[in-house]
């Protein structure tokens, strides 16, 4: 069975441009997890969807991130216009329920310059 | 406020040897714990958690941690350290709902030497 799988693994982009990031989760996994690691510093939650419905965004650091799960399937995480400081990397994870183990996928590292 | 704290940014222990990496929360409640690791090129994997009962927690590739409500803290634990456990492990926090909105420390990396 294929795990969470993340495109792209590598991101560059130039300040003010955007970019698209894409998570897919494990089949039938309801529950779909957005987190973001900054260069030295902890993982963070961005946010969690159910199904394709936001449960809590409270994570979400500014309305340049705009996070979407149509159709309840994959999801993508779209950052527009991109700063410096949205450098990371970006974990997408998934779980069955929404306390059930969640299984996360490699990341995105997004470099912005 | 929730907060994890690894206070090891960097552990390098030999190969057989014991390990045991800290972890220290803040949780306005009782605590659902988690440790996970990263190997380089992989996502992030649960090693063990702890949610009620037995404090002391049995985890995946022979770790362990134990819970100590009086002192805040979630260590984690291996008796002999092989060289594929080099990664760099995470703590966690979440709350009683279990649900995976978590609070990650900043995590410790492991180097193991031969």
């Amino acid at each position: 069975e294929a795990g969470v799988t993340q495109f792209p693994s590598h991101s560059v982009i130039e300040k003010g441009q955007t970019v698209t990031l894409r998570c897919d989760p494990i089949s039938g996994h309801d529950n779909l997890y957005w987190y973001r690691r900054v260069m030295g510093k902890e993982i963070k939650f961005l946010l969690h969807f159910v199904k394709e419905s936001k449960q809590d965004e409270s994570g979400m650091p500014n309305n340049r991130f705009l996070a979407e799960r149509t159709g309840g399937t994959y999801s993508t995480l779209k950052v527009q216009p991109a700063e410096l400081e949205d450098s990371g990397v970006y974990f997408c994870a998934s779980s069955q329920t929404a306390g059930s183990e969640a299984f996360f996928g490699q990341g995105t590292r997004l470099t912005v310059v | 406020a929730q907060s994890v704290t690894q206070p090891d940014i960097h552990i390098t222990v030999s190969e057989g040897a014991s390990l045991e990496l800290r972890c220290n929360y803040s949780y306005g409640a009782t605590p659902y714990l988690f440790w996970y690791v990263q190997s380089p090129g992989q996502g992030l994997q649960l090693l063990l958690k702890y949610f009620s009962g037995d404090t002391l927690v049995q985890g995946i590739k022979g770790f362990e941690a134990e819970f100590k409500r009086s002192q805040s803290s979630f260590n984690l634990r291996k008796p002999s350290v092989h060289w594929s456990d080099a990664a760099e492990y995470f703590c966690a926090v979440g709350d009683q709902t279990g649900a995976n909105n978590l609070f990650f420390g900043t995590g410790t990396r492991l180097t193991v030497i031969p």
